[in-house]
């Protein structure tokens, strides 16, 4: 089965500098990706998602993730961090093959001022 | 087109007593996954339903807990004579097939006591 592994539960970065989330999957197929974000008491908003092709994916808000196959990454970036980017964000995967979905463990973004 | 629907959207049960948890889908969908999020803890899948079907269920625990998707209504998540360590956030979310993106609720944040 699919699985994706978060690198750091906790981030902290300044306001105006890079955001950096990590993710690598593991799929014996062709995976699906996704980010998620969750605001405090909030379900889960689908930021952006890799579904083959573009390997660069444009989300909401100024996030973008790439995908690469050689390195089993699909890491989220944003070049400056706002206050309002404070929040949990899940990495998850899919594919066609077992069709559910699997997340990560999560990564807290704090952002100071 | 209503998102997805949890209810409650906050239950509390003494020790021992039956919690129902209810998720109604996006129209059009018909996979369900059930979560849950423990506090400070990411999302741990449970259980993945299609109409009537149990697809995987391997994130269940092996006892009290069932869930059920019927031809008619809402799926239900059904935990038998809580405990406190089930309190939790349990978020549903649905999606049109396996491979495309999930919407989730907002979730039923659960209080034993």
């Amino acid at each position: 089965a699919q699985s994706v592994t978060q690198l750091g539960s906790h981030v902290s970065v300044s306001e105006g500098a890079l955001v950096l989330l990590r993710c690598n999957y593991s799929s014996s197929v062709p995976p699906y990706l996704f980010w998620y974000v969750q605001y405090p008491n909030q379900g889960l908003q689908l930021l952006l998602k890799y579904t083959s092709a573009a390997t660069l994916v444009k989300g909401i808000n100024g996030f973008e993730a790439e995908f690469k196959k050689s390195e089993t990454s699909f890491h989220l970036t944003k070049p400056s961090a706002h206050m309002s980017d404070a929040a949990e964000y899940f990495c998850a995967v899919s594919d066609d093959n077992n069709n559910d979905m699997r997340f990560g463990a999560g990564t807290r973004l704090t952002v100071k001022p | 087109n209503a998102g997805v629907m949890q209810n409650p959207r906050h239950l509390v049960r003494r020790r021992g007593q039956e919690a129902r948890l209810r998720c109604s889908p996006m129209k059009g969908h018909s996979h369900v996954y059930w979560y849950r999020q423990l506090p400070e803890e990411g999302l741990k899948f449970m259980v993945y339903l299609q109409k009537e079907n149990i697809i995987d269920e391997s994130g269940m625990p092996k006892e009290r807990f069932s869930a059920e998707f019927p031809k008619e209504g809402p799926s239900i998540l059904r935990i038998q004579q809580v405990v406190r360590g089930d309190s939790a956030a349990y978020f549903c979310a649905s999606s049109r097939t396996g491979a495309t993106e999930a919407f989730f609720g907002q979730g039923t944040r659960l209080t034993v006591v």
